[in-house]
């Protein structure tokens, strides 16, 4: 069985400083793992995901995410924050063995960036 | 490119009466799908998912049951709404390997 954590209920940042949300998983064999933002009333949007290959994932709208194996983390980055970041991030984790696709979601992060 | 439709946006309905919320993608052919449900604004429930027209996979014990008419067409029923219920709910798809899920808008249920 998969599961994910998100530390922290929300985040909050100054416009133009560095955004990190954090992500730990826990799986048992090979994972992969995704990030989504969900603005309010609206589906997730999908911003990146790591399979295999370069620990550095590069999403959409400038953010990336780092890929740790050691430490079970998939923390996503962003350098400069901007106000229209703020929003709710998941963090996703699914199996590579699991052929039916299923996803464990971590609780949410809400980023708060004030300008 | 593939587009996910879900309906209605908001539903308002009372205790004791069905429930149907349909869920359709385009652009693409057999494809996993999948109900989720959001509690509080927060964390995701996985509640139903299919691979195939027919095949339905419940991942929880509950009030509601999902169907699969078509390759592309996926259903969220209840015969009797519980104020329970109530909540954000949340179509997605993917193709069946390691792709991204797609996420339809959702549609916010109040049971009253």
């Amino acid at each position: 069985a998969q599961s994910v954590a998100q530390p922290e209920d929300q985040v909050n940042v100054a416009e133009g400083n560095p955004l990190t949300v954090k992500c730990t998983y826990s799986v048992s064999g090979n994972p992969y793992l995704f990030w989504y933002v969900q603005y309010p009333n609206r589906g997730l949007q999908f911003l990146l995901k790591y399979i295999t290959g370069d620990n550095l994932v590069k999403g959409s709208y400038g953010f990336e995410a780092e890929f740790n194996k050691s430490q079970t983390s998939f923390h996503l980055k962003k350098p400069s924050a901007l106000v229209s970041d703020s929003a709710l991030y998941f963090c996703a984790v699914g199996m590579t063995t699991d052929s039916w696709g299923k996803l464990q979601f971590g609780a949410g992060t809400q980023v708060v960036v004030t300008p | 490119s593939q587009t996910i439709h879900q309906w209605p946006a908001t539903l308002v309905q009372p205790v004791g009466s069905p429930l149907s919320l349909e869920c359709t993608v385009e652009g693409t052919s057999n494809p996993n799908l999948y109900w989720y449900r959001q509690a509080a604004g927060r964390g995701l429930q996985l509640l139903f998912y299919s691979v195939g027209i027919g095949q339905i996979s419940s991942e929880v014990p509950q009030n509601l049951s999902a169907s699969r008419p078509q390759d592309r067409q996926f259903i969220l029923s209840s015969k009797k709404l519980l104020l329970s219920d109530s909540g954000f709910y949340l179509c997605a798809w993917k193709r069946g390997d390691n792709s991204p899920l797609h996420f339809g808008n959702g549609t916010r249920l109040t049971v009253t």
